[in-house]
């Protein structure tokens, strides 16, 4: 399957500060899908990201595709622990599914 | 609610022992995907079944298999179990493709003694 690299693998902020994480592939991605997963819970979809250099935005998250479609990030202004949680980047375009290996976001109140 | 229902909740075992584990997805989903999350660690891809055949198949050990059966749930058998096997398995499924939205289960705890 495609392989990314999601960075930071844990994110420590103070409760209204921003966060970022960011997802890497060496090749180009037809799509890509953010999913996140709350301690103790299961994954749960976000949102897909199809074409080149698109920005979505659902509340204080922004999801952005690169203009290349080999990199993909997730920010979100002023966290609140609301946001803990993981949240995993899987890129499309592989019969294999695979996800990143995730970046825990820790919101310090 | 995602819609995927997975059973047991938790399950524990002693090393050697053989569990099942079950998988019912999504009204009118056809595929279905197990993966394996271990403290820490990603999801990793086990298999995955469309419409009753496996379609693909990831790092799945030979202890470990699956079906599907022709009302789409899904079980995912573990053999002689290992300590290492500890882990949150869970069940996902989509409409079609592997490409597709996945609509992840509650996932099933499973500790190996």
């Amino acid at each position: 399957g495609q392989q990314v690299m999601q960075i930071p693998q844990y994110q420590h902020v103070q409760e209204g500060e921003d966060f970022t994480t960011y997802c890497n592939s060496s090749t180009t991605l037809s799509n890509i899908q953010w999913y996140k997963q709350r301690p103790g819970g299961h994954p749960v979809f976000l949102i897909q990201l199809v074409k080149s250099g698109e920005v979505k935005k659902q509340k204080r998250l922004t999801f952005q595709f690169g203009e290349a479609k080999k990199n993909s990030s997730l920010h979100i202004t002023a966290t609140q622990t609301t946001d803990v949680g993981t949240y995993f980047c899987r890129p499309g375009g592989s019969y294999i599914p695979t996800f990143g290996r995730g970046t825990s976001l820790i919101v310090h109140p | 609610d995602s819609g995927v229902t997975q059973t047991p909740k938790h399950l524990i075992t002693a090393t050697g022992q053989r569990v099942t584990l079950r998988c019912s997805p999504r009204s009118g989903d056809l595929s279905v995907y197990w993966y394996q999350q271990s403290l820490d660690q990603g999801l990793q891809f086990l298999i995955q079944y469309y419409n009753g055949e496996e379609r693909a198949k990831g790092n799945i050990l030979e202890r470990f298999s699956a079906q599907q059966f022709p009302d789409l749930h899904s079980e995912l058998n573990l053999s002689s179990l290992e300590l290492g096997d500890s882990a949150l398995y869970f069940c996902a499924s989509s409409s079609e493709g592997s490409t597709d939205t996945q609509y992840f289960g509650p996932g099933t705890r499973l500790t190996v003694l």
